[in-house]
């Protein structure tokens, strides 16, 4: 299969830890990456690889992986935090890009 | 700092061609695969096709049969065209920069975009 899964929103208070997960047959062999797009804007990536941040990404981000499916966690989440998060990989065959459908993550 | 700036009609009329090209600042065209992405309206991100410095393309297989993604190393740009359009074309089309690794795992990512350019397909 080339698709990867997000649950379409997910909310979480002020200050708490949010999990954010992705799934995909493809996630068996790649590490999933993770994008930040707030309205407007262009998509940032936040995570890539086993649990790397760009430069000038808080670490309050990260990054994990079990079977098919990848994890980005907010520990501490931030008004700033609130915005579309989409993952996206290799597809198995390793020739096309997948982006997941998106998750809406609002903070409260 | 490698910046991407991208350019193209933003106004289309049904079965026209859509065109835009995204140039590259500041850093090495090649190792990378450059990539054209679109975002309709209120939806996710869809990937449109890929080129690397060599010319090499993938495509995603709902769009192969109407886009061609060229490059011009000479001028360290890559365009998309993308034929026969409709409404169902409109979006915000993103050129961005992409890299595949390896870390216990495969990996690959995209860490430089454009800023996007949206194109309307209306009569």
């Amino acid at each position: 299969s080339s698709e990867l899964t997000q649950d379409p929103a997910v909310s979480v208070a002020l200050g708490q830890t949010v999990r954010i997960t992705c799934q995909g047959d493809s996630l068996r062999s790649y590490y999933a990456s993770w994008y930040q797009q707030k309205p407007g804007q262009a998509p940032v990536l936040v995570i890539y690889g086993k649990n790397n941040r760009p430069s000038g990404i808080p670490d309050r981000f990260s990054g994990s992986s079990s079977g098919n499916t990848a994890s980005l966690t907010i520990t501490g989440a931030q008004a700033e935090d609130e915005a579309d998060y989409y993952c996206n990989s290799r597809d198995s065959s390793g020739n096309l890009v997948v982006f997941g459908g998106g998750t809406k993550l609002t903070v409260l | 700092q490698v910046q991407l700036q991208q350019w193209g009609a933003g106004l289309l009329k049904p079965s026209e061609t859509l065109s835009l090209t995204c140039a590259v600042y500041g850093g090495s065209f090649s190792g990378y695969y450059w990539s054209w992405i679109r975002q309709p309206p209120g939806k996710g991100l869809e990937w449109i096709g890929e080129i690397n410095h060599s010319g090499s393309t993938n495509y995603n297989p709902s769009l192969k049969s109407r886009v061609t993604i060229s490059v011009d190393t000479s001028k360290n740009q890559f365009s998309l065209k993308l034929s026969s359009v409709t409404a169902a074309d409109t979006a915000v089309y993103y050129c961005a920069r992409g890299r595949d690794s390896y870390d216990d795992y495969y990996y690959y990512y995209m860490d430089v975009w454009g800023k996007g350019t949206t194109v309307t397909v209306s009569s």
